[in-house]
C-alpha cells in the first residue's frame, strides 16, 4: 500500500551541485506532478507529466529539469543547485481526466527536504 | 489565471468547539472542483473534501463541511467538534474542469487547536 514515495526524504546539497529526486508511484497513474513548497507560498507546481514520455512546465520551471521514461516514475533533476531552490518538494500523482472514476484528488508523497547551502 | 486567497495565516480553537477556514477564489470558468487539503506535521498532504462547483449541496465528511457560495466564489471549511488531531496547515485549492493538471492552492492557513 506504497501509494507515492519519494527519495530522498532530506538532503543538502552545495551550490552548483547536482542531484535528482526521485518519485515513484504503485497506482497506475497517468498524471504525476512537481511541487515546491516554501513559507507563505503554498505549494507551486514546477512541473508535470500526462502520460510515460511527456513533460510540461508548471508554475516555477526554471532551474529544474524532468523525466517520465516509465509510467511509474517521475525524475525532478537540479543541474546546479541554488540557494533560491532550498524548499520541500513534493511528488502527487492523479488518475487521468478522462477516467470515469477521477475526483480530482491528487495523492502526495511525505516531500522531500531540500536545503542548499 | 486562477487565483486562491485564504485571508487568515493562522487561526485557532478549543479543543471541542467549532472553526471555519475562510478561501476565496478567482475564475471565469463555470466547470471546476474545490478542494481542502491538511498537512500536519509529518508534512503528509491530505485531501480532506471536495466540492464539484456544478453541485449546489455543500460537500459533507464527518466533522468537515464546506459552505460553497458560487456566486461569491468562496469556498470555507468548518471543523466541528474540533480535536487535538486536527491541528495542522489547512489549503484550498481549486482545479480546472477538463484539466487534471493545474490545481492552484491558496497560501495556507495555519490551524492550532487547543486543550
Amino acid at each position: 500500500n506504497a501509494g507515492v514515495t519519494q527519495t530522498p526524504k532530506f538532503r543538502v546539497l552545495k551550490t552548483g551541485q547536482s542531484m535528482t529526486l526521485l518519485c515513484a508511484q504503485d497506482m497506475n497513474h497517468e498524471y504525476m506532478y512537481w511541487y515546491r513548497q516554501d513559507p507563505g507560498m503554498g505549494l507551486r507546481l514546477i512541473h508535470y507529466s500526462v502520460g510515460e514520455g511527456t513533460t510540461a512546465k508548471g508554475e516555477v520551471p526554471d532551474g529544474y529539469n524532468v523525466s517520465r521514461l516509465k509510467k511509474q516514475n517521475f525524475l525532478l533533476g537540479l543541474e546546479s543547485a541554488a540557494p533560491s531552490q532550498t524548499s520541500v518538494y513534493f511528488c502527487a500523482s492523479s488518475l487521468d481526466v478522462q477516467t470515469g472514476s477521477n475526483t480530482g484528488e491528487l495523492f502526495f508523497g511525505e516531500g522531500s527536504r531540500l536545503t542548499v547551502l | 489565471a486562477q487565483t486562491v486567497t485564504q485571508s487568515q495565516p493562522e487561526m485557532s480553537v478549543q479543543e471541542a468547539e467549532t472553526v471555519t477556514l475562510s478561501c476565496t477564489y478567482d475564475t471565469s470558468e463555470s466547470d471546476y472542483y474545490l478542494f481542502w487539503y491538511k498537512q500536519p506535521p509529518s508534512r503528509q498532504m491530505i485531501l480532506v473534501i471536495r466540492q464539484e462547483a456544478y453541485k449546489q449541496q455543500n460537500a459533507t465528511e464527518n466533522r468537515f463541511s464546506v459552505n460553497f457560495q458560487k456566486a461569491a466564489k468562496s469556498f470555507s471549511l468548518k471543523i466541528s467538534d474540533s480535536q487535538l488531531g486536527d491541528a495542522a496547515m489547512y489549503f484550498c485549492a481549486y482545479l480546472r474542469g477538463g484539466s487534471n493538471y493545474k490545481l492552484t492552492f491558496g497560501k495556507g492557513t495555519l490551524l492550532t487547536v487547543n486543550p
